[in-house]
């Protein structure tokens, strides 16, 4: 079955200690883009990648990192969560966007930093 | 700067008909996107538009008007699981997506 994967679904931390939200597509898609969402803001852009090794910061891309050392896996990484990155995390890929093809989305993560 | 409006929350009846309107501003623009998301879970694809006019998938429709720089999703014979957002979204000169906050749609029996 064609999907994307993020683990974990939710997740409560602390302040200041680091965590790695994996997400992972088995569709050989190129492009992956993570997506915060709060309430009466919508889906925020914080990093994508247009392939292995290339990424690229979005709309809101403070406070966190990204890797994408394979296709299929693109984590988003808080070195040092703050409880302002407490939000609804969804991860998504597709075909490069030139192609222009909609995205499939994870099912999401959702993080309360305290 | 690039923009996105659609209304925050709308209400309509089962088995009547609801037009979700957007409009948007952008640098260059490569068509338009909606997604249906229910609470709490993946935005899911509705529906592309590049063209202007009407294009009809089932019991949902989506319009363009490129000049105007306007579109609306159009939902037919409601049924209660059509309640969700409904997010609007257009692709930009550099194929990157500019999303608006989205369309709660409340139905009611």
């Amino acid at each position: 079955e064609a999907q994307v994967t993020q683990n974990p679904r939710y997740l409560i931390t602390v302040t200041g200690k680091k965590l790695t939200v994996t997400c992972s597509q088995n569709m050989n898609h190129e492009y992956m883009s993570w997506y915060r969402q709060d309430p009466g803001l919508g889906l925020r852009q914080i990093y994508y990648s247009m392939n292995v090794e290339v990424t690229d910061k979005g709309d809101v891309p403070e406070g966190y990192k990204v890797s994408r050392k394979e296709k299929r896996n693109f984590p988003l990484i808080l070195e040092s969560p703050s409880p302002n990155q407490t939000s609804l995390y969804f991860c998504a890929s597709s075909p490069p966007p030139d192609r222009v093809h909609e995205q499939y989305f994870g099912p999401g993560t959702r993080l309360t930093v305290t | 700067g690039q923009n996105i409006d659609q209304p925050t929350e709308m209400t309509a009846t089962e088995g009547a008909i609801v037009q979700i309107n957007c409009t948007y501003q952008t640098s260059g623009f490569n068509g338009l996107f909606w997604y249906q998301q229910h609470a709490g879970e993946a935005p899911t694809f509705l529906s592309y538009n590049v063209l202007d006019g009407l294009e009809e998938k089932g019991r949902f429709s989506s319009f363009l008007s490129r000049s105007k720089g306007y579109s609306y999703l159009l939902l037919k014979e409601l049924q209660m699981k059509d309640s969700a957002s409904y997010l609007c979204a257009a692709l930009d000169s550099n194929y990157q997506l500019i999303w608006g906050a989205g369309t709660k749609l409340i139905i009611k029996p």
